[in-house]
């Protein structure tokens, strides 16, 4: 069974800290990464998508990709109030079926 | 405007009366896909489409059916609904190339089973 683990917190952060997500998964034919923010009772949306080892950056987000430890982490500088919501992190591998899976989420709250 | 639409927003029916799901993009998407999201499960697939007339069973199939006829279009039905998929469901689209690219999501419908 092809997972994604997610540590479901609450993450909780006061404003302006910076907020660390992180996530694994088994599936070492996995190829692209996600993350997907969720407010209460309304769809995902991309937050953030990489596909290579490293680093990627836009705005106050910075995605980290790790395929030799299976390691997908999302960072958020400056939190803001805003940001509070649940950070769903999702795989997409072409082996065995053109697939997605997603985490289970982890909640953020950053306190005023 | 690019959109993914889901109908009804809400739904409560009783159970073994069937029900249909709709889902439609107006982004000519080739991948179409269903999830439901239930408290501490996450998102789980249940059937994905990558083109008209081909689908394919998620992690969670059973008690649904799917049909892709038309490329804008993905309902998903359920024959006999029973209390346990009593769920948040989402319909989703995008347009991969080569590998599985961002999806975007319908507003969801809320199914309640009784």
């Amino acid at each position: 069974q092809k997972e994604v683990e997610q540590n479901s917190g609450p993450l909780s952060v006061p404003e302006g800290a910076i907020a660390s997500l992180n996530c694994t998964y088994s599936d070492r034919g996995s190829q692209s990464f996600f993350w997907y923010r969720q407010y209460s009772g309304k769809s995902p949306e991309l937050i953030m998508s990489i596909y290579s080892n490293g680093d990627k950056e836009d705005g106050r987000f910075t995605a980290q990709l790790n395929k030799a430890s299976q390691y997908v982490s999302l960072l958020i500088r400056d939190s803001q109030p805003s940001d509070s919501a649940t950070y769903l992190c999702a795989v997409g591998a072409n082996t065995g079926g053109f697939k997605t899976i997603f985490g289970a989420g982890t909640r953020l709250f950053v306190k005023a | 405007e690019a959109q993914v639409t889901q109908n009804p927003r809400y739904l409560i029916t009783v159970t073994g009366k069937k029900l249909t799901v709709t889902c439609s993009q107006n982004m000519n998407h080739e991948y179409m896909s269903w999830y439901r999201q239930d408290p501490g499960l996450g998102l789980r697939q249940i059937y994905y489409s990558m083109n008209v007339e081909v689908t394919d069973k998620g992690d969670v199939p059973e008690g649904y059916k799917v049909s892709r006829k038309e490329k804008r279009n993905f309902p998903l039905i359920l024959e006999s609904p029973s209390p346990n998929q009593t769920s948040l469901y989402f319909c989703a689209s995008s347009s991969p190339g080569s590998v599985p690219d961002t999806q975007y999501f319908g507003p969801g419908t809320r199914l309640t089973v009784l």
